[in-house]
């Protein structure tokens, strides 16, 4: 079966700070890979995602970067953390067939708090 | 733009009884999965459900069903005999080709004991 990993599950950075979430996923080859944010209270945004090794997709200008540097690993990055990246951050990965993906399967998030 | 609505932040049920969360979507496409995540306290999102738009057949999983309303671009979700257990966030979602997967803004539920 397939398992995906996160960590930390809790982060707390002051601002100016790097950063760096990794993401791994087990039971699966060349997944595609995400990388959402939720603020408090709210759903989620799409942050990254990548159909295979070194191959990102920014969906909104930020402070983040994302890179896969193996087929089953995702890192999300920051040089200098800002307050407004607080909040909850999760992995998800999904099936391809012929292009098109199909349900996420998420993580068990990180919590960023920065201070 | 595709845009999913849930109006309903908050909503309670009695345990056992049944309960429908709603989800209206917004898309021009004609090919497109829709989806319901639940996430609970732990805020891990869990895969409820979900449903191909060219399927007419409503999906099942258990106590959980869902009402899909292509012409209406209407998706809700039904749970029957609620447990504790159920007390979430629920989340609709929507994945096209074109799009990746968008989500609504969700709807408290909480189960009265």
């Amino acid at each position: 079966s397939q398992t995906i990993h996160q960590w930390p599950a809790t982060l707390v950075q002051p601002v100016g700070s790097p950063l760096s979430l990794e993401c791994t996923v087990e039971g699966t080859s060349n997944p595609n890979l995400y990388w959402y944010r939720q603020a408090a209270g709210r759903g989620l945004q799409l942050l990254f995602y990548s159909v295979g090794i070194g191959q990102i997709s920014s969906e909104v200008p930020q402070n983040l970067s994302a890179s896969r540097p193996q087929d089953r690993q995702f890192i999300l990055s920051s040089k200098k953390l800002l307050l407004s990246d607080s909040g909850f951050y999760l992995c998800a990965w999904s099936r391809t067939s012929g292009g098109f993906s199909y349900e996420q399967y998420f993580g068990p998030g990180t919590r960023l708090t920065v201070t | 733009a595709q845009t999913v609505t849930q109006s309903q932040p908050e909503m309670s049920v009695q345990e056992a009884e049944t309960v429908t969360l709603s989800c209206t979507y917004d898309t021009s496409e004609s090919d497109y999965y829709l989806f319901w995540y639940k996430q609970p306290p732990s805020r891990q999102m869990i895969l409820v459900i979900r449903q191909e738009a060219y399927k007419q057949q409503n999906a099942t999983e258990n106590r959980f069903s869902v009402n899909f309303q292509k012409a209406a671009k209407s998706f809700s979700l039904k749970i029957s005999d609620s447990q504790l257990g159920d007390a979430a966030m629920y989340f609709c979602a929507y994945r096209s080709l074109a799009r990746q997967l968008t989500f609504g803004s969700g709807t408290q539920l909480t189960v009265l004991p």
